[in-house]
């Protein structure tokens, strides 16, 4: 069973309008989440995470918010950028510290 | 370059041979960490090791699998009698502190990709 899902598989967004990513979780005792972004050929590199204290973290053009009841967590990028364009995975960790991964999201900016 | 380096970057093998991976961590990175990543899907934690405590091998899906990491440097994961099953992309992160300190995100390499014919 998937604790952390990502449902759109991919995405495609006009260059300068908003991105916005979704991620679904199971287990309620998830502490902090993160997200990460990656390139082909390339290891995932860490973009923006949120404690479950918190239901708003922004960086940027990046903001991530958290619905702790709905147990739903997304990630805005305003304005979008051809940069943009990569796999973002979401994570989750749990009581014992691990990482738990979505299954990630292709994102598609379109000039 | 201060990053994170894996190597062989690809890795083409039969089955039932045994292979290892080698994983540089960030120089002064405590925290070092194993994943699995199969196509389609997100990752899977494997291993973790934290300074010189017992590692952490929940995640290793059968004994075939093993890693060592000697003090806070090189980190080996070896597969052995390796199966299809086994093809995927092998990636290695490191934190600067433990995995409870949520302010230290990890830091990929960018992984080897096996694949066992």
């Amino acid at each position: 069973d998937q604790q952390v899902k990502q449902n759109s598989p991919s995405l495609s967004v006009q260059e300068g309008r908003i991105s916005i990513l979704n991620c679904d979780y199971t287990n309620s005792m998830f502490d902090y989440f993160l997200w990460y972004k990656k390139y082909p050929a390339e290891g995932p590199t860490f973009l923006i995470s949120i404690s479950s204290i918190k239901d708003k973290n922004e960086d940027g053009r990046f903001t991530v918010f958290l619905n702790k009841s709905a147990k739903h967590l997304s990630l805005h990028i305003v304005p979008s950028q051809p940069g943009d364009s990569a796999v973002y995975f979401c994570a989750a960790r749990d009581s014992n510290y691990q990482l738990i991964w979505g299954a990630g999201t292709k994102l598609i900016i379109k000039p | 370059g201060a990053g994170v380096s894996q190597s062989p970057s690809n890795k083409v093998t039969e089955k039932g041979k045994d292979v290892e991976l080698r994983c540089d961590p960030i120089s002064g990175h405590t925290a070092l960490y194993w994943y699995r990543q199969r196509l389609g899907q997100g990752l899977e934690f494997l291993i973790y090791f934290q300074g010189n405590s017992a590692p952490d091998k929940s995640g290793l899906p059968s004994d075939r699998f093993s890693a060592e990491r000697t003090g806070e440097s090189v980190s080996t994961l070896t597969i052995q009698r390796t199966q299809q099953e086994d093809s995927a992309v092998y990636l290695c992160a490191s934190s600067l502190t433990d995995r409870t300190y949520s302010n230290q995100p990890q830091h990929f390499g960018d992984g080897t990709r096996l694949s066992i014919l």
